[in-house]
């Protein structure tokens, strides 16, 4: 168990719908990534937040959104979504801002299913 | 095109054998490599961290090596176990955008009986 956890651990919905993914960070950590693994695709940095701020962006689509809480913990919001974003979405949290040589952690991931 | 390429695309092996995952990478500036190991459906879990400096580090049964200068590492599985059964993730950080992390595709392995 890595401490971080993901919530919910598979959502089914349709075409055009909007969903939130949830994520909370390992005690202690500031820093959240969120990734994209698309079946037999690698993973795909989105974004990261660091203490509530936006740190880094990645292959962000813009129908997709991202915050941090101050309790640290991070929603992601997918919108208008399309039968391609159908994917796993990891969250991972660091303690600090930037991962030179930091550990990251990994939860276990929200299956999307777009029907 | 990705800046970490990894072979064999999959591999499978008996049990108690050995192998060897190879990571070619052209990420530049180099700040650091990791192996990551991905059962089905979780997360991803670290296996090594190695900067330019380091040339093998260890944990447990798994070896990884480092040649910054041919942008090259290896993860060697010595004594393969059935719980090996994974996909191993090579990732290389760069130095100078926020040690942002490029990605292999992975390397899946099978171990079987």
């Amino acid at each position: 168990d890595s401490g971080v956890t993901q919530t919910p651990k598979h959502l089914i919905t349709a075409t055009g719908q909007r969903v939130t993914l949830r994520c909370s960070p390992r005690s202690g950590d500031l820093s959240v990534y969120w990734y994209q693994q698309s079946l037999d695709q690698g993973l795909q940095f989105l974004i990261q937040y660091y203490n509530g701020e936006e740190r880094a962006k990645g292959n962000i689509l813009e129908r997709f959104s991202a915050q941090q809480f101050p309790d640290l913990h991070s929603e992601l919001n997918l919108s208008s979504l399309e039968l391609g974003d159908s994917a796993l979405y990891f969250c991972a949290s660091s303690p600090r801002e930037t991962l030179y040589y930091n550990e990251q952690f990994f939860g276990p991931g929200t299956r999307l299913t777009v029907l | 095109k990705n800046q970490v390429e990894q072979s064999p695309q999959s591999l499978i092996i008996l049990e108690g054998k050995n192998c060897t995952l190879q990571c070619n990478y052209t990420v530049s500036p180099f700040s650091n490599l990791r192996w990551y190991k991905q059962d089905t459906g979780r997360g991803p879990v670290s296996l090594t961290i190695m900067t330019f400096s380091e040339n093998t580090k260890s944990n447990g049964r798994y070896t990884a090596t480092l040649d910054a200068d041919t942008k090259q590492s290896s993860l060697h599985i010595t004594a393969s176990q059935l719980s090996d059964s994974a996909s191993y993730i090579c990732v290389v950080s760069q130095a100078n955008s926020g040690y942002a992390l490029n990605f292999g595709k992975g390397t899946s392995l099978l171990v079987t009986p």
